[in-house]
């Protein structure tokens, strides 16, 4: 496969359940992103990780617990969830974020989570 | 498989010049489609648009849709500096599922030469 996908694309949780989302990068990239797309708000920037550190946390609920294992990999653990974080949760990967210049980010198609 | 194609990739001008970055689109059930600023963080939006042939403006910025020809254009006239970003244009449509679907094109990159 190339590019960004996304796996699952989509899925429906109870608030109890535990469940993660998995991003993969083919793209030989060494940053990756997490956002939240809310239904009529623009798209919401939620962590960063930089060849493999994460360099920034938007101020995201603990009920979201990312993890990026390699340059490839990214996930995105889910616990607890309220219905408000029904959203798509897109993946992105781009190459050299450290040094503060804006490289163009490859999208994968998202995952539809449904909080019920 | 919805697409999203953006032209040009990249685009230098000198300061003052007027700019138009592309965007072309194939998708199902299209409902909207949305224009980006991405600098350092965060893509910043810019426009929603929904239907066709009526121009949406912001101060320098506007942006046309043809939902006839499948694409929509981002003007920017008198760039400044603080214009240069990589702007991305994503589409709105409906899946095979019933649910949205998001799209978004891999971006132009703006740089504006003082």
């Amino acid at each position: 496969e190339t590019g960004v996908t996304q796996t699952p694309r989509h899925l429906v949780m109870g608030m109890t359940n535990k469940k993660s989302l998995k991003c993969e990068q083919h793209l030989g990239h060494n940053a990756m992103y997490w956002y939240k797309q809310s239904a009529k708000k623009p798209l919401e920037l939620m962590f960063v990780y930089s060849l493999e550190e994460r360099v920034e946390n938007n101020s995201v609920p603990s009920r979201f617990s990312p993890e990026c294992p390699n340059s490839s990999h990214l996930f995105l653990h889910l616990h607890t969830l309220q219905p408000e974080d029904s959203a798509l949760y897109l993946c992105a990967s781009s190459q050299d974020r450290l040094a503060g210049v804006p490289y163009e980010q490859y999208f994968g198609p998202g995952t539809r989570l449904t909080v019920t | 498989e919805d697409k999203v194609v953006q032209s040009p990739l990249s685009l230098v001008v000198h300061e003052g010049d007027t700019v138009t970055l592309n965007c072309s689109y194939e998708v199902t059930n299209f409902r909207s489609l949305l224009w980006y600023k991405q600098e350092k963080k965060a893509p910043t939006f810019l426009f929603m648009l929904t239907s066709s042939g009526i121009e949406k403006k912001s101060g320098r910025l506007s942006s046309i849709l043809d939902k006839k020809e499948l694409f929509s254009i981002l003007n920017i006239t008198a760039t400044q500096t603080g214009d240069s970003a990589v702007y991305l244009c994503a589409v709105e449509g409906i899946s095979n599922f019933g649910n949205e679907k998001l799209t978004f094109g891999t971006g132009t990159r703006l740089t504006i030469i003082p």
